[in-house]
């Protein structure tokens, strides 16, 4: 039972660059989420899918698009990728999405961009 | 607005001591409150949650957190701490986003720093 994983771990960018993080649970969870860790902002949601066919976006959805490509597995992608998209992702994932389950984090890629 | 807060950016405190992380909430309706830890290069793990009941939760590492309605607030305790326990610690709080969508914020964190 791995939990919540993430690939990759580590990835530079050039500015305009594309690529997708991905992530996949193995917990038969609902609900899935995207967020971003800046130094001294905590955790901001960037996109959510509360079930397998739906995702929604979060705070700070600018720059980003999302697949829910099955239960299991949320993808994150970013088309042109820029400065202010250095961060440090998390996918997540919970039972539900109405607020009362708590969520399982994968270990994070840090993404640096040119 | 609803939101939730950690007031202080880093609490220092004396292994054996006992420690205490301030989290304060708002929000419309009966509020969900978690704690999370997040260790150096890891993801955020759950530590507990109060959604209803008792108003002192136990949780995981003999972690608390006492729940005040009157002061909306999910104070973390632990009664003696350990060197271990130094981590980032984020409150996250159920806000509602529209009458029946709802959504998880998380508080800026605080930095739990234990000196042998």
């Amino acid at each position: 039972n791995a939990g919540v994983t993430q690939t990759p771990k580590f990835q530079v960018l050039k500015t305009g660059q594309s690529m997708t993080l991905q992530c996949a649970q193995d917990m038969n969870h609902n609900s899935m989420y995207w967020y971003r860790q800046d130094p001294g902002m905590g955790l901001r949601l960037i996109y959510y899918s509360a079930s397998e066919g739906t995702t929604d976006k979060g705070e700070v959805p600018n720059g980003y698009n999302v697949s829910r490509l099955n239960k299991r597995e949320f993808s994150l992608r970013l088309e042109s990728a820029a400065p202010s998209q250095t961060s440090v992702y998390f996918c997540a994932s919970s039972r539900t999405h109405e607020g009362s389950y708590e969520q399982y984090f994968g270990p994070g890629t840090r993404l640096t961009v040119t | 607005a609803q939101s939730v807060a950690q007031p202080e950016d880093q609490v220092n405190v004396a292994e054996g001591n006992p420690l205490t992380v301030k989290c304060t909430y708002s929000v419309s309706g009966n509020p969900y409150l978690f704690w999370y830890v997040q260790y150096p290069n890891r993801g955020l793990q759950f530590l507990l949650k109060y959604i209803t009941g008792d108003n002192l939760v136990k949780g995981s590492y003999g972690f608390e957190a006492e729940f005040n309605k009157s002061q909306t607030s999910f104070h973390l305790k632990k009664p003696s701490a350990l060197v271990s326990d130094s981590a980032l610690y984020f409150c996250a709080v159920r806000v509602f986003a529209s009458s029946s969508a709802s959504k998880i914020i998380f508080g800026s964190g605080t930095r739990l720093s234990i000196r042998p």
